[in-house]
C-alpha cells in the first residue's frame, strides 16, 4: 500500500458526460501528479500541484482541469469525454517540489467511456 | 519539453540471463532518473534511480548507468528471476516545469 488513495478505482460513462477522479496524497506529502496511461502511449504526465498551487503542466487537453485543495486532496476533472479518453488515471504524490524524487502511486482509476 | 525514448519496448530473456533496457533523454538540463516497474494491474513503483553527479549506481541485481554526455542511461538486471516480468519504465526531469517524463515502456518476460 503507498499511502495514496484514489477514488473511484472503475467508471463508466458515454460520450460528452463529465467525471471527477479524486485522489488523496501520502500523509505529509505536499506534491500531488496526474498521469494517464493508455496502452499505447506509456505514463503521459498530465498535471502537478505543490500546496495548492499548480507547479508543472503536461499534455493536459483544455476538457480537463484539477485543483488541489486546502487539506491537499485532488481532483481530476474530465469533461465532454471522448472514446479516446478511455485510460487509467493514476494519481501520485511525493514531499518535494521539485521532480528529483520518488512519486508513490495510487491504484489508479479506469476509465471507460462508451 | 523533455522527450524520453526507450527500447526496447519488449525483451525476452532466458531465467538467469541479463536484461538491459535503454533510454535516452532530449533535455540536456535533466539531472534526475528514474526506473519505476509496473507488474500487471499493479502501480509503478519505483525501483532505482539515479542523479546527474553519478555515473553508476547499482542495488542487488539492478544498477543504473547515466551517460549525460550522450544522454543516455540505462537499466541492467542480471540473474534475472519470474518475479522480474512487469513492465520498466525510464524517466527524466529536472529540466523545467514538465515534470516527470516517463518512456513508454518496456514489457519484460523473463522464459523459465
Amino acid at each position: 500500500d503507498s499511502g495514496v488513495t484514489q477514488t473511484p478505482k472503475h467508471l463508466i460513462t458515454a460520450t460528452g458526460q463529465r467525471v471527477t477522479l479524486r485522489c488523496s496524497p501520502r500523509s505529509g506529502d505536499l506534491s500531488v501528479y496526474w498521469y494517464q496511461q493508455s496502452l499505447d502511449q506509456g505514463l503521459q504526465f498530465l498535471i502537478q500541484y505543490y500546496n495548492g498551487e499548480e507547479r508543472a503542466k503536461g499534455n493536459i487537453l483544455e476538457r480537463f482541469s484539477a485543483q488541489q485543495f486546502p487539506d491537499l486532496h485532488s481532483e481530476l476533472n474530465l469533461s465532454s469525454l471522448e472514446l479516446g479518453d478511455s485510460a487509467l488515471y493514476f494519481c501520485a504524490s511525493s514531499v518535494l517540489s521539485e521532480d528529483a524524487g520518488e512519486l508513490f502511486f495510487g491504484e489508479g482509476s479506469r476509465l471507460t467511456v462508451l | 519539453g523533455e522527450n524520453v525514448e526507450q527500447h526496447p519496448s519488449t525483451l525476452s530473456v532466458q531465467e538467469g540471463d541479463s536484461a538491459v533496457i535503454k533510454c535516452t533523454y532530449s533535455d540536456s538540463a535533466s539531472n534526475y532518473f528514474p526506473w519505476y516497474k509496473q507488474e500487471l494491474g499493479k502501480r509503478p513503483q519505483l525501483i532505482i534511480d539515479i542523479r546527474s553527479n553519478v555515473g553508476e549506481k547499482k542495488d542487488q541485481r539492478i544498477a543504473v548507468t547515466l551517460n549525460k554526455t550522450a544522454k543516455h542511461f540505462s537499466l541492467h538486471i542480471t540473474e534475472t528471476q519470474p518475479e522480474d516480468s512487469a513492465v520498466y519504465f525510464c524517466a527524466a526531469a529536472g529540466g523545467g516545469a514538465d515534470g516527470l517524463t516517463f518512456g513508454k515502456g518496456t514489457h519484460l518476460i523473463i522464459q523459465p
